[in-house]
């Protein structure tokens, strides 16, 4: 079964850091763009950032670039964002994602930024 | 960036109604669009993929069409487990983007 288990979410002060990990498993991990999808209390979904088989390429929603680093460990199935710079702004469930067809969703973790 | 615009942000519809939501591209996206549905508390479903194809074990009354920048998803005939907000997902390039969604309620 593919599966994706996000885990690192929790209460962070404002201008603090975090680090999400999302581990896979049921497919060949190396084999695929991944993405972070997060989503604000009562709002939206947004992409925040992908990264690509390799590591090779990234890309960032203009809102995070500078604060926001994803990566990735093929070797331990692994797909991390390492946030820092934390806003309140930032706070939302963040979604690990498979790209592709069909895309496969995790069932989020949750990050609030607050004093 | 692409930018997705979806109509309406609300629907109010009957059991057995058929309903349709739509979504504009700012620029041609071919049939790179995804369709999902989102119940609270619940990651996001895919059911469309590629504009118009059905994804394995979704019901056939839900349905895409479109291409370029205009798309269109359709319930055939509205039931009550269909209540739920629903996304449209562009991915041409590979800085993804969503409408805002469609928040689906029975009349």
């Amino acid at each position: 079964e593919v599966q994706l288990v996000e885990s690192g979410g929790g209460l962070v002060q404002p201008g603090g850091s975090l680090r999400l990990s999302c581990a896979a498993s049921g497919f060949t991990f190396s084999s695929y763009w991944m993405s972070w999808v997060r989503q604000a209390p009562g709002k939206g979904l947004e992409w925040v950032a992908n990264i690509k088989q390799d590591g090779s390429e990234k890309y960032y929603v203009d809102s995070v670039k500078g604060r926001f680093t994803i990566s990735r460990d093929n070797a331990k199935n692994s797909l991390y964002l390492q946030m820092n710079s934390l806003r309140a702004e930032d706070t939302a469930v963040y979604y690990c994602a498979r790209e592709g067809q069909p895309w496969i969703w995790g069932q989020g973790t949750m990050v609030t930024v607050s004093s | 960036d692409i930018q997705m615009t979806q109509s309406p942000s609300s629907l109010s519809a009957s059991v057995g109604d058929r309903v349709t939501i739509t979504c504009q591209a700012s620029q041609d996206i071919s049939n790179y669009l995804n369709w999902y549905q989102q119940k609270p508390g619940k990651a996001p479903k895919l059911l469309i993929y590629d504009a118009s194809n059905l994804e394995t074990g979704v019901p056939s009354r839900f349905s895409g069409s479109g291409s370029g920048t205009d798309f269109t998803f359709t319930i055939s005939s509205l039931q009550p487990e269909d209540i739920a907000t629903y996304y449209c997902q562009q991915y041409d390039n590979l800085m993804y983007t969503f409408g805002q969604g469609t928040k689906l309620e029975i009349k």
